[in-house]
């Protein structure tokens, strides 16, 4: 158990609806960062926060959004879904955003399968 | 772009054999880790490399890193069954805060 909490663990829906994944890091941790993984595309980053503000962008498209609240807590609000958004989200956290020499490991939840019909 | 591409993608052995796995990177990193994942679980950290390291073992596991040829190598050795899963690299980079992780390395032990 990396400690990491994501729900749903499962989730059915249909195109063009909206669904929130919800995070909760690991104790202490203050970095979220979401992940895209499906087949064809590999783990894809999608986004990181860092005590609530935004601090790195990948490849999250402009109908996806998240946010960390001050509880820590992040959601991925996928909107406008199309059959290609279904995938693995997962979310990781991390003590802090960046290296200061000691290295930081990530830690990854178990994933949120999404499901577009 | 990706910045760190495993190689090769599958990798199928006997079990009780040495599983090798290589990844390229392409720009200037801070460190080096390697995580598994078992089929639809989420990633499991497994080792990680700094820049200033050459090798690092833990337990079964040795990574190497060679940063003027931008690559390391992870060493499974006297691979078990309970090995079967995909195994990616991660690089966090000088400059930013994105973990970015290569495709992986599927491997299958055969019993």
């Amino acid at each position: 158990d990396s400690g990491v909490t994501q729900t749903p663990k499962h989730l059915i829906t249909a195109t063009g609806q909206r669904v929130t994944l919800r995070c909760s890091p690991r104790s202490g941790d203050l970095s979220v960062y979401w992940y895209q993984q499906s087949l064809d595309q590999g783990l894809q980053f999608l986004i990181q926060y860092y005590n609530g503000e935004e601090r790195a962008k990948g490849n999250i498209l402009e109908r996806f959004s998240a946010q960390q609240f001050p509880d820590l807590h992040s959601e991925l609000n996928l909107s406008s879904l199309e059959l290609g958004d279904s995938a693995l989200y997962f979310c990781a956290s991390s003590v802090e955003p960046r290296n200061r020499g000691g290295g930081n490991t990530i830690y990854f939840g178990e994933g949120s399968w999404l499901t577009v019909v | 772009s990706q910045q760190g591409e495993e190689d090769p993608q599958a990798l199928s052995i006997q079990e009780g054999e040495n599983a090798t796995m290589n990844c390229s990177y392409k720009t200037s990193i801070n460190n080096l880790q390697w995580y598994r994942q078992n089929s639809g679980r989420g990633l499991v950290h497994l080792i990680l490399i700094r820049s200033n390291e050459r090798e690092k073992h833990s337990g079964r596991l040795r990574v190497t890193l060679d940063t003027s040829k931008k690559s390391s190598s992870l060493l499974i050795t006297a691979s078990r069954a309970a090995d079967t899963a995909s195994y990616f690299c991660a690089t966090w980079g000088n400059r930013d805060d994105k973990i970015i992780f290569g495709k992986g390395t599927r491997l299958h032990i055969l019993p």
